[in-house]
């Protein structure tokens, strides 16, 4: 597709459920990011992908957060056991280059809404 | 740590006018680049600029121009000529050399007819 897409767009789960966040990031792009975005602050680094390797995890909250890309292209984030601090915009992003390129343009998808109730 | 802070939570400009939003920034590391995003309601990070660390010159993009006080680690964004659809909450944010963003808290800007 023309840019990152993601989806769901907005999830609503009851707290204690398991969701699933998808994200196609631009074709050909070997970088993936997902950042964690809480009502009324800035994004947040979760994790980083070079293909299918991720390389930084640090910024995962828990180990309730789990993120894959196991062919080097679609990535889940997968969140278990949902809590009511989960609920934020989940914002992927993706590059052309990997790590290191540093200054490549950076492309975000619209995030997918999580309400956890 | 890279630390980015926007001290201004909200900002309001009449339409035409040039409003400047701030942003400070702290790291030890000597290359980075410097961005700002806009984002609308939909939620989708729309880049406006962005600056290489290692260049003196300010970038400019159309009616976007930035303030870059390397010494000062002060990144400024000055809107000519304000639109409507300039309205939007903007945020600062800092890149290292792995491609890791962090952002600031963010400033809501207000541009009205």
């Amino acid at each position: 597709g023309a840019g990152v897409s993601q989806s769901p767009r907005y999830k609503v789960a009851k707290r204690g459920q398991d969701v699933a966040l998808r994200c196609d990031p631009i074709s050909g792009h070997v970088s993936l990011f997902w950042y964690q975005q809480a009502l009324g602050q800035g994004p947040e680094f979760l994790t980083y992908f070079q293909n299918e390797a991720q390389l930084d995890k640090s910024g995962l909250p828990s180990d309730r957060f789990f993120a894959e890309r196991p062919e080097g292209s679609v990535s889940t984030l997968k969140i278990q056991r949902t809590q009511q601090e989960d609920s934020a915009v989940y914002l992927c992003a993706s590059s052309l280059s990997a790590r290191g390129a540093s200054g490549n343009t950076i492309y975000f998808g619209e995030g997918s809404w999580l309400t956890v109730v | 740590a890279q630390t980015v802070t926007q001290s201004q939570p909200e900002m309001s400009v009449q339409e035409a006018e040039t409003v400047t939003l701030s942003c400070t920034y702290d790291t030890s590391e000597s290359n980075y680049y410097l961005f700002w995003y806009k984002q609308p309601p939909s939620r989708q990070m729309i880049l406006v600029i962005r600056q290489e660390a290692y260049k003196q010159q300010n970038a400019t993009e159309n009616r976007f121009s930035v303030n870059f006080q390397k010494a000062a680690k002060s990144f400024s964004l000055k809107i000519s000529d304000s639109q409507l659809g300039d309205t939007a909450m903007y945020f600062c944010a800092f890149m290292n050399n792995f491609n890791k963003f962090y952002f600031g808290s963010g400033t809501k800007l207000n541009v009205k007819p």
